[in-house]
C-alpha cells in the first residue's frame, strides 16, 4: 500500500442496498475524512476523524456512517443507497490541525 | 452562511499569464488552500496562505488579502498540463475546510 488507497474505485448500486466504500491509509496522519464531489458543486465533508476511536459529522452525514477503529482504516457506510447519493466519493488524510489534505484516487458511486 | 466564489471556468494561451480569483464570507478564518485537481483525479495542494500578502511557489502565486475577503492563484508561463480544475478552500473558526466549486482551467496552444 502506497498513500491512500480507495475501494471500490467504480460501482453501481440499486437502490435499497447496502454499500461500503473502504480506505486505508499507510501515511500514519491521525485525521480522516470523507468527501462527496458533485458537478457544480464544492467538496463537501460527510464525516471526519480527528483520531483513532472518535468520529465527528460533517456538512452533509444523513444516510452515512463511519467507524474509525484504528489509525489506517476509515469506512464509509450507506446503509441504505438512494439515487441523490450517486456522486464520487474521495477519502483524504492529514495531520489534524493542518490544512494540507492527501486524497485518495476516488470511488464513483452510481445508485439507480 | 459560509461561502466561496470562483470563476465556473476561464480560457487562457500556453505561455501567458492568468489570474484565478477566490472570494470567501465564511465563520472565522484559519487559513485559505489552493489545490488543483486535473480532470477524473483526486485534488492535490498547491499552496496556502494565512497571512496578507503573496506566497510563491515556483511558477505558480498565491495572494491573501483578509481585509477583503480575497485571494488569488496567479499561474505563469502556463503548460497544457495546468489545464486543470483549480479548487479554492478556507479553513473555518470550527478547523474544517469550505470548498469552492472550482474555476476550470482550459489552456489553449
Amino acid at each position: 500500500i502506497a498513500g491512500i488507497t480507495q475501494a471500490p474505485t467504480s460501482q453501481i448500486l440499486a437502490a435499497g442496498r447496502r454499500m461500503t466504500l473502504r480506505c486505508t491509509q499507510d501515511m500514519r496522519h491521525n485525521a480522516m475524512y470523507w468527501y462527496r464531489q458533485d458537478l457544480g458543486l464544492g467538496l463537501r465533508l460527510i464525516h471526519y476523524s480527528n483520531t483513532a476511536g472518535t468520529t465527528g459529522k460533517g456538512e452533509v452525514p444523513d444516510g452515512y456512517s463511519v467507524s474509525r477503529a484504528n489509525t489506517d482504516d476509515f469506512p464509509l457506510t450507506l446503509a441504505s443507497a438512494v439515487p441523490s447519493q450517486t456522486s464520487v466519493y474521495f477519502c483524504a488524510t492529514s495531520f489534524t490541525g493542518t490544512g494540507e489534505l492527501f486524497f485518495g484516487e476516488g470511488s464513483r458511486l452510481t445508485v439507480l | 452562511g459560509q461561502n466561496i466564489d470562483q470563476p465556473t471556468e476561464m480560457t487562457a494561451t500556453e505561455g501567458a499569464i492568468v489570474q484565478i480569483n477566490c472570494t470567501y464570507q465564511t465563520s472565522g478564518f484559519n487559513g485559505l488552500f489552493w489545490y488543483q485537481q486535473h480532470a477524473g483525479e483526486a485534488p492535490t495542494f498547491l499552496s496556502y496562505n494565512v497571512l496578507d500578502g503573496l506566497e510563491e511557489k515556483g511558477r505558480f502565486s498565491s495572494f491573501l488579502s483578509r481585509s477583503k475577503g480575497y485571494s488569488y492563484l496567479l499561474l505563469k508561463e502556463l503548460q497544457m498540463k495546468d489545464s486543470a480544475s483549480y479548487l479554492c478552500a478556507v479553513r473555518d473558526s470550527n478547523y474544517q475546510l469550505i470548498w469552492g466549486a472550482g474555476t476550470k482551467l482550459i489552456i489553449k496552444p
